[in-house]
């Protein structure tokens, strides 16, 4: 599986601000995610970051909200944009690693975030 | 109807004991079931996959599939007080670039 790196690990940011999250990976993948996990939920998607490319959003995620940048095969980021407290939220980027079997997605390690 | 359903729990099994962790999902054009395992704090890690109607064994885990019934299953052997944790059960859909679909997880308490 492939090493991923998740940057802050946590934050606490005021309401109307923007954050901007990084996802490194340590070998090229095709497939970068993000996702959202709410307190004491199950993980949403947000969009898939396509390298070279604009972001795919999910049904209720825009990218004036949402940016994203994949500007290289392992390399993201994700922007919490004009933050309100609904989104304090774990932000997980994940990757998908081919396999014999079947394509298998890892997570990083996450980003807290609290929005006051 | 949501598209991955699992029981919140808490599901509660002594110590050596067989956990059960139950998946059921709607959509008959998924093809490939994932269970994570995500500790309080922590990101879901990848327990195992499995995508064949049947057993699949991994050391202590079992997936189970059967696509007639729509349901998918996981059993932990000799469960262990790090066992505790919330699962996760993921549905893929063939050819959806690769879009994963989450439950909302089963809580497992693993007591001495």
């Amino acid at each position: 599986s492939a090493v991923i790196s998740q940057k802050p690990s946590r934050d606490i940011c005021q309401r109307g601000t923007s954050l901007t999250i990084q996802c490194q990976v340590d070998s090229q993948v095709t497939m970068m995610f993000w996702y959202r996990q709410q307190p004491g939920q199950s993980l949403t998607l947000i969009a898939t970051a396509n390298q070279g490319s604009e972001a795919t959003y999910e049904s209720g995620f825009v990218i004036d909200k949402f940016p994203i940048s994949r500007p290289n095969l392992t390399f993201s980021t994700l922007t919490v944009s004009n933050m309100s407290p609904e989104d304090s939220s774990i932000y997980l980027c994940s990757v998908e690693t081919f396999g014999t079997d079947t394509d298998t997605q890892y997570f990083g390690p996450g980003t807290r975030l609290t929005v006051l | 109807q949501k598209e991955v359903e699992q029981n919140s729990g808490p599901l509660s099994v002594p110590e050596g004991a067989i956990a059960s962790l139950n998946c059921t999902y709607s959509d008959r054009g998924s093809q490939s079931f994932f269970w994570y395992r995500q500790y309080s704090g922590k990101s879901p890690e990848l327990i195992m996959f499995i995508y064949s109607n049947g057993d699949k064994e991994d050391g202590r885990f079992t997936a189970q599939l059967n696509k007639a019934s729509q349901y998918v299953s996981l059993l932990i052997r000799d469960s262990q007080p790090s066992d505790s944790a919330t699962y996760l059960c993921a549905a893929r859909r063939a050819g959806t670039a690769s879009k994963l679909t989450f439950g909302t997880g089963t809580r497992l308490q693993v007591t001495l």
